[in-house]
């Protein structure tokens, strides 16, 4: 089983539309949880934390399950722009270590 | 704030060269550089970890001595491949912890092409 697993997608969505990713982790000890975003040929960037209380970023939300250990993310009123993998990461739950899901392919059309 | 300059952004070589990668973190000090691989369509696979003053650890799988990393101070971490074949194609990333908080900064990334 995979550390962090994530459906690849492509989830390709009109605009306007309301998509959400899920991504399960197996190690219970991990603490630190986060969606990055990459874009091809590009370097992952920071959409936002996970909080354990659940948090919001404008179209964004994101919650976290520790109990059934998943994460997921929600965007509303998909933008043309919102297009790109979104990767979830959690923490080894020691140390700096990140590990990185596959990735889930976000595709918003016209 | 807390920038990760890597470079270079791509290169080519021919096979049995070798290929150095720089990453500088520009206004912080980076005790800690985390090195992945991507290869297309698949997830960053950590390669290593480098900490300023010691020697890096390796993931299970990856060869220290083709893979070599130094981090001799604490604002520059280098990634060089030796001997470079072209299954070593691929998109290399560096990446400095900053704090539980904000995740951490990665460099632009190395496509490095070997022919």
């Amino acid at each position: 089983r995979k550390e962090v697993e994530q459906d690849p997608g492509p989830f390709n969505v009109p605009e306007g539309a309301t998509v959400a990713f899920n991504c399960t982790y197996s190690n219970s000890a991990s603490q630190s949880f986060f969606w990055y975003r990459q874009d091809c040929r590009k370097e992952p960037k920071l959409l936002m934390s996970v909080y354990s209380s659940g948090n919001e970023d404008g179209r964004f939300t994101a919650q976290l399950n520790r109990a059934s250990q998943y994460i997921s993310l929600l965007i509303r009123d998909s933008k043309l722009s919102d297009s790109a993998t979104y990767l979830c990461v959690v923490n080894r739950g020691s140390g700096n270590m990140l590990t990185f899901g596959g990735g889930t392919r976000l595709m918003v059309k016209p | 704030g807390a920038v990760v300059s890597q470079h270079p952004s791509w290169v080519i070589c021919k096979s049995g060269t070798s290929v150095k990668i720089e990453c500088r973190s520009l206004d912080f000090q980076a005790t800690t550089m985390f090195w992945y691989r991507q290869f297309p369509k698949q997830s960053l696979m950590l390669m290593a970890t480098s900490n300023e003053g010691s020697k890096a650890t390796y993931e299970q799988g990856v060869e220290k001595d083709k893979f070599l990393i130094n981090h001799a101070s604490l604002t520059l971490s280098t990634l060089t491949v030796t001997s470079a074949h072209p299954e070593d194609s691929s998109f290399y990333i560096c990446s400095a912890p900053r704090d539980s908080n904000y995740g951490y900064t990665f460099g632009s990334g190395t496509r490095l092409t070997v022919v």
